[in-house]
């Protein structure tokens, strides 16, 4: 059973330019959460969704920064116009719901590290 | 607010010298609290999971345990291979979220 992909591991954009991180989640898992890390600092929320369905963005900033999980494909988090601020290890992570005590346990990928020049 | 704070954020041990981490949490209705491990350049990977008062959970030389106010992570006997920083995440019961802390960064010296 393949774990949480994402890609690419590494992008690199210049300031203004577009960033697009992909993931797919474990196969059975329903729920996609992003997370961003900065060094020195933990795993900071960003936004949940379920299939075509975005739950919970309370943590994604308000200004170019959108994610997206269609009935097909990838989870997608998009940020356009980067700024040098956006450089950080973004992690995704896939769950299913534990009916019986009513937690998700999440599973990370392995994460994409984002460079603004 | 919601808040979970890890410590000590560096350890530094001899071989087979045990210790505990610590993860004390503030939150609204605890669902379940998170063990991860995180090794440099990775992605966490998945420990355990804790979701009420006194339980305890068991791998190899790792031991979780919870209060209603803390979590301790507890390492017998580490080996090198043990280094990596060690992350607890908790999610309260009235949000999606889970919280993470800053993680204990935790060297095991041959």
């Amino acid at each position: 059973n393949a774990g949480v992909m994402q890609n690419p591991r590494h992008l690199v954009r210049r300031r203004g330019q577009e960033a697009r991180l992909r993931c797919s989640p474990m196969k059975g898992h329903s729920h996609v959460y992003w997370y961003r890390q900065l060094p020195e600092e933990g795993l900071k929320f960003m936004v949940y969704l379920q299939k075509e369905n975005i739950i919970d963005e309370s943590g994604m900033p308000k200004e170019r920064f959108s994610a997206e999980f269609p009935k097909e494909g990838p989870s997608i988090l998009r940020i356009q116009q980067v700024v040098r601020g956006d450089s950080a290890a973004y992690f995704c992570a896939s769950s299913t719901l534990d009916m019986l005590y009513f937690y998700d346990t999440q599973y990370f990928g392995p994460g994409t590290r984002l460079t603004v020049l | 607010e919601d808040q979970v704070t890890q410590s000590p954020e560096a350890l530094r041990l001899q071989e087979g010298e045990s210790s505990s981490l610590n993860c004390s949490y503030t939150v609204s209705g605890l669902r379940g609290l998170f063990w991860y491990r995180q090794d440099p350049g990775k992605g966490p990977e998945f420990l355990f999971t804790l979701y009420s008062a006194g339980e305890e959970k068991e791998k190899e030389r790792l031991k979780a345990t919870l209060t209603k106010k803390e979590s301790f992570l507890h390492i017998t006997a580490p080996k090198p291979e043990d280094s990596a920083t060690y992350l607890c995440a908790v999610q309260a019961g009235t949000g999606n979220q889970f919280y993470f802390g800053t993680g204990t960064s935790l060297t095991v010296i041959p």
